[in-house]
């Protein structure tokens, strides 16, 4: 089975330009999760999704950050405009039920840049 | 403010070593993860710890929660280079019966050199 999906694994943006990041969580995974991860900060929440409903956005820094999740399938994670600051490795993240006895399962991540 | 410190934050150690690496908070937490993180890789989940006082042993690694579901530590006997990875603790609490929000800590490195 295909894990966690991200995309892309890689961007350099300019400040001020939009990002917008992609997942595609494993099928049948009722939560997804965006992480951000930096050497400062670490492993940082920033929204959950349960059945498409976003539960807990209060990780999301400021209004320049947004996430949607249309379908059970697909969600994404928009930047507008993105700033210096923002630079950091963006994970998502999906689970079953999301138990902390079950796994949670992180994509491989999207490396931001923004200079 | 980190809810979840740990220590030490790297560690270099020879092939054949033990080493212990610490989680530790002011709050209490209804169940506590481990997970080991490669470079250009997300976490992998290595264990889940939910009772205080609980030990669980993965092969060479040891993994305790504290009595008071505060703390936790991960033991790692007879290092090998393969446990070279960033160890991340993760703390996780309860909106009612369910899911509420899981605190990283930002990781010991751990370096096995051959």
């Amino acid at each position: 089975d295909a894990g966690v999906i991200q995309s892309p694994r890689h961007e350099v943006t300019e400040m001020g330009q939009e990002v917008t990041l992609r997942c595609k969580p494993i099928s049948g995974h009722d939560y997804l999760f965006w992480y951000r991860q930096t050497m400062m900060r670490g492993l940082e929440l920033l929204i959950y999704f349960n059945n498409n409903v976003p539960i807990d956005d209060s990780g999301m820094p400021e209004d320049r950050f947004s996430a949607k999740m249309p379908n059970a399938s697909f969600s994404t994670l928009k930047i507008q405009p993105s700033e210096p600051r923002d630079s950091a490795v963006y994970f998502c993240a999906s689970s079953f039920k999301g138990l902390w006895g079950n796994t949670i399962y992180f994509g491989e991540g999207s490396w931001l840049t923004v200079v | 403010t980190q809810l979840l410190e740990q220590s030490p934050q790297f560690l270099s150690i020879q092939e054949g070593e033990n080493l212990t690496v610490y989680c530790n908070s002011s709050s209490v937490f209804s169940s506590l993860q481990w997970y080991r993180q490669e470079p250009g890789e997300g976490p992998v989940l290595l264990v889940t710890v939910v009772t205080g006082g609980e030990v669980k042993k993965l092969k060479r690694l040891t993994f305790q929660f504290g009595d008071a579901r505060k703390d936790s530590s991960l033991h790692i006997t007879a290092a090998q280079t393969g446990d070279t990875g960033l160890y991340l603790c993760a703390g996780a609490t309860r909106r009612g019966s369910t899911l509420g929000r899981l605190y990283f800590g930002r990781g010991t490195q751990l370096t096995v050199w051959p």
